[in-house]
């Protein structure tokens, strides 16, 4: 059974550009969070999708958009990219709003120059 | 603001020993606390998550305790080994389920 599948793997992007991310939830997960985890910090908040709506969002700008289709999977948009906006992102999935442990995929790697 | 406070120093224990890391936060009343294990370049997993009016709860070597009263958790791994060098990352999430929050994570170095 596969886990959350996220791509690419690492992205190089410049400053300016759009950059779009995707995410397979695990299979039976209806429920999809976003994060973005700089080196050596925790895991931040961007948003969650459930039924294809934003559930919530933390603080992050509106440079940050989310989608998720009929079948669960979800992207990320990220607009006119900074230079702070290098991370690793992280997409999480699991059922609904049971309170259980997300499954993590292991993220893709953006780098912006 | 919600802020969430895990030993930023590295933990260093012999093997055999019992790894405790603690986890404090403020400005906040969750409902639920999880911990995660993350390691190098890859992504968290899930190892236990602890409910507002649950104390304790244990699994194999592990166990968490949760005091909504002093905004504490205790993270235990007993018997502790090499393979258990990782970071661990505390997590809230209030009821609802819509926003877990993660502390920053405390590096664990078990030494053979």
């Amino acid at each position: 059974d596969a886990g959350v599948t996220q791509s690419p793997t690492h992205l190089i992007k410049t400053r300016g550009q759009q950059v779009t991310l995707r995410c397979s939830p695990k299979s039976g997960h209806d429920t999809v969070s976003w994060y973005q985890q700089a080196l050596g910090q925790g895991p931040q908040f961007i948003f969650q999708y459930y039924e294809e709506e934003e559930r919530q969002r933390g603080n992050f700008p509106d440079r940050f958009s989310g989608h998720q289709f009929p079948n669960y999977s979800s992207e990320l948009n990220v607009n006119a990219l900074l230079l702070g906006d290098s991370a690793l992102y992280l997409c999480a999935s699991r059922v609904g709003s049971l309170n259980y442990g997300y499954t993590f995929g292991s993220g893709t790697r953006l780098t912006v120059v | 603001s919600q802020k969430i406070e895990q030993n930023s120093e590295a933990l260093n224990i012999q093997e055999g020993k019992t790894a405790t890391l603690t986890c404090n936060y403020t400005n906040y009343s969750p409902a639920y606390l999880q911990w995660y294990r993350q390691d190098p370049g890859r992504g968290p997993v899930f190892l236990l998550l602890i409910r507002e009016n649950e104390k304790e709860k244990r699994k194999e070597r592990l166990k968490v305790t949760f005091d909504t009263t002093l905004k504490q958790s205790l993270f235990h791994i007993t018997a502790s080994q090499p393979a258990d060098s990782a970071t661990y990352l505390c997590a809230l999430e209030g009821t609802g389920g819509f926003k877990t929050i993660f502390g920053a994570g405390t590096r664990l170095f078990v030494k053979a």
